[in-house]
């Protein structure tokens, strides 16, 4: 157990549809990322939440937001789903100021 | 944008051979590089860390890199591989802002197969 639980392990949905892919960091870790891993892409760099707000942003959809709420667990919401959107979601967190990210198990999304 | 490049796709060896996982990345100014090993079905795990100093790094499980700034790489090696070493393996980049990191920049990953 890295420390980072992410929920659900596994979401099948149909295209159009929308879902939401929680995660909670290490305790102690400000810093909440969403990562998407394809086959095609290979592991993305979605968005970076620090402390409640948006850090960064790397490629991530219009149609995918997330947030980090008080508690500093974390949301990411897909929705208008296409099946390209299948793959696995990672988080991982990090506390401020220092390097190295802790993963979580991911969600295996698929669309059908 | 900084990127990073791991040269070979899928890597076959017997037990006991030695290994080694090249991995370069584009960016001048000051990085911070990882490995990251994920075993089939599990999530990423840090094998080992490179921020400053000794440019050899060891890391779990016998691993080891060595951070070659002239050559803008931090290729992995292991001795002796087993067959529970078969996974992929991620090289991955995060560039230095003075005192923070920017976000963890990842390569392609290699398949690593350890036939018994």
């Amino acid at each position: 157990d890295s420390g980072v639980t992410q929920t659900p392990k596994h979401l099948i949905t149909a295209t159009g549809q929308r879902v939401t892919l929680r995660c909670s960091p290490r305790s102690g870790d400000l810093s909440v990322y969403w990562y998407q891993q394809s086959l095609d892409q290979g592991l993305q760099f979605l968005i970076q939440y620090y402390n409640g707000e948006e850090r960064a942003k790397g490629n991530i959809l219009e149609r995918f937001s997330a947030q980090q709420f008080p508690d500093l667990h974390s949301e990411l919401n897909l929705s208008s789903l296409e099946l390209g959107d299948s793959a696995l979601y990672f988080c991982a967190s990090s506390p401020h100021q220092e390097f190295g990210y802790t993963f979580g198990s991911g969600t295996r999304l698929t669309v059908v | 944008a900084q990127s990073v490049s791991q040269h070979n796709h899928h890597v076959i060896l017997s037990e006991a051979a030695s290994l080694e996982l090249g991995c370069n990345y584009s960016y001048g100014g000051t990085v911070n590089l990882f490995w990251y090993v994920q075993y089939p079905g599990q999530h990423l795990q840090l094998l080992l860390k490179y921020f400053s100093g000794d440019p050899l790094v060891k890391g779990i499980k016998g691993f080891e890199a060595e951070f070659i700034k002239s050559k803008f790489s931090f290729n992995l090696r292991k001795p002796s591989v087993q067959w529970s070493d078969t996974a992929e393996y991620f090289c991955a980049v995060t560039v230095n802002y003075g005192g923070s990191q920017g976000n963890l920049i990842f390569g392609k990953g290699t398949k690593l197969s350890v036939k018994p």
